[in-house]
């Protein structure tokens, strides 16, 4: 059973801290690797994808990837309350079927002004 | 035009009835999704849609039934639903394997 696993939350940051989100996979041999972010009601939004090992950067955001430990993480910068939401992990496995993504239960993000 | 759209934003419909939810995409993306997703829960995946042929169906009952007519449709026909499939129902698009999904807004689903 292919697994991604996150903290459910919820995570509290005061404004205008850095908040981390985490999360593992059990197949080693993924390959892509998705952060979307939901807010209540909504459908999830596409925040940032990721390939290869390291970080990679865009604005506020930076996800950051080691699939030595099979952890896919995702900071936030200077965290306002509009990054309240769910943040969800979404993980591509290797092989089987096409374009299937694995995501993991959502870790709920609190932003306190 | 990074944008999929679905319709209707909510239904409520009956045991008996028969309805369905649309979903369109001009980004020419290559492969769609049907999602359903509870509350507080991760969406799931009910099928893909890969070049117009279904790929995967993740063994939904059979009163869901999907149906690609173009590249740029998707719709899901519902008939004989129960209770329990009251939902937000997402549909997703991306341009190939590996690629990003991107979500429409969903339809909100009440079977009563």
């Amino acid at each position: 059973q292919k697994e991604v696993e996150q903290n459910s939350g919820p995570l509290s940051v005061p404004e205008g801290a850095i908040a981390s989100l985490n999360c593992t996979y059990s197949d080693r041999g993924s390959q892509s690797f998705f952060w979307y972010r939901q807010y209540s009601g909504k459908s999830p939004e596409l925040i940032m994808f990721i390939y290869s090992n390291g970080d990679k950067e865009d604005g506020r955001f930076t996800a950051q990837l080691n699939k030595a430990s099979q952890y896919v993480s995702l900071l936030i910068r200077d965290s306002q309350p509009s990054d309240s939401a769910t943040y969800l992990c979404a993980v591509e496995p290797y092989g089987g079927a096409t374009n299937k993504l694995i995501f993991g239960t959502g870790t709920l993000l609190a932003v306190q002004p | 035009d990074t944008e999929v759209t679905q319709t209707p934003k909510h239904l409520v419909m009956g045991m008996t009835n028969k309805k369905s939810l649309k979903c369109e995409q001009h980004m020419g993306h290559r492969a769609m999704y049907w999602y359903k997703q509870k509350a507080k829960k991760p969406p799931e995946l009910m099928f893909v849609y890969s070049y117009e042929k279904l790929s995967i169906n993740e063994s939904v009952p059979s009163r869901f039934s999907p149906e690609c007519p173009n590249s740029s449709l998707l719709n899901l026909h519902l008939h004989a639903l129960q209770p329990e499939d009251s939902a937000l129902y997402l549909c997703a698009s991306s341009q190939g394997r590996s690629d990003e999904q991107f979500f429409g807004p969903g339809t909100r689903l009440t079977v009563l």
